[in-house]
């Protein structure tokens, strides 16, 4: 089984300003790494995923993570934020190999302001 | 493109009613789930499908059943609601390779029991 803590239940930050969303994950077997974004109203879209390989990955709109193995994390970054990046981020994993069945963590609400 | 897609978006029962919740995907994909998201407790698994014809459970299957009706549809019956059912129920769907390890969710269903 696996378990995934996300201990900052909201970050608030300034725009323009760096941000970092933490997550650690626990897991007896190997995982696949998950970062999930969700608007208001919305349902969750994906922001980005590590599998294997480069252990940085990154989205399309600015954010990454990094997969640390001996510290069982992956927490993601962006160097500047914007307004539109207020949402709540949900980290999660799932066993290399299965049908994508997702451990996610309790979620972190980004509030970004002016 | 619909993607996923749920039904109904929100619905109101009374305690001891029962209702099934809707979704269909239209991506070819193997594998269903239904997830329900609490207010601090990020998004939990309820059942799942594997691939058309079987189903599992999940995190926490008590009070619901499901139906794995076809390749697109898979439904989510609550036989008698409790307001412990109070929550937004979300549809995901993944697919197969490299597309399995990446679930697409619906929009959603809000639903409150009184």
């Amino acid at each position: 089984a696996q378990s995934v803590t996300q201990l900052d239940s909201q970050v608030p930050v300034f725009e323009e300003a760096p941000v970092e969303l933490r997550c650690n994950y626990s897991s007896s077997v190997s995982v696949y790494l998950f970062w999930y974004v969700q608007y208001p109203n919305q349902g969750l879209q994906l922001l980005l995923k590590y599998l294997s390989g480069s252990t940085l990955v990154e989205s399309i709109n600015g954010f990454e993570a990094e997969f640390n193995k001996s510290q069982t994390s992956f927490h993601l970054r962006k160097p500047s934020v914007h307004i539109s990046d207020t949402a709540e981020y949900f980290c999660a994993v799932s066993e290399t190999g299965t049908a994508s069945k997702l451990t996610f963590g309790t979620g972190t609400r980004l509030q970004v302001t002016l | 493109n619909a993607g996923v897609t749920q039904t109904p978006k929100f619905q109101v029962l009374k305690t001891g009613q029962s209702m099934t919740l809707q979704c269909a995907q239209d991506m070819n994909h193997n594998s269903m789930y239904w997830y329900r998201q609490d207010p601090g407790m990020g998004l939990r698994l309820i059942y799942y499908s594997a691939s058309e014809g079987t189903t599992d459970k999940g995190e926490v299957p008590n009070g619901y059943n499901v139906s794995r009706l076809n390749k697109r549809e898979f439904s989510l019956r609550l036989e008698s609601a409790a307001p412990s059912q109070t929550s937004v129920y979300f549809c995901a769907s993944s697919g197969p390779d490299r597309a399995r390890t990446e679930a697409f969710f619906g929009q959603g269903t809000r639903l409150t029991v009184v």
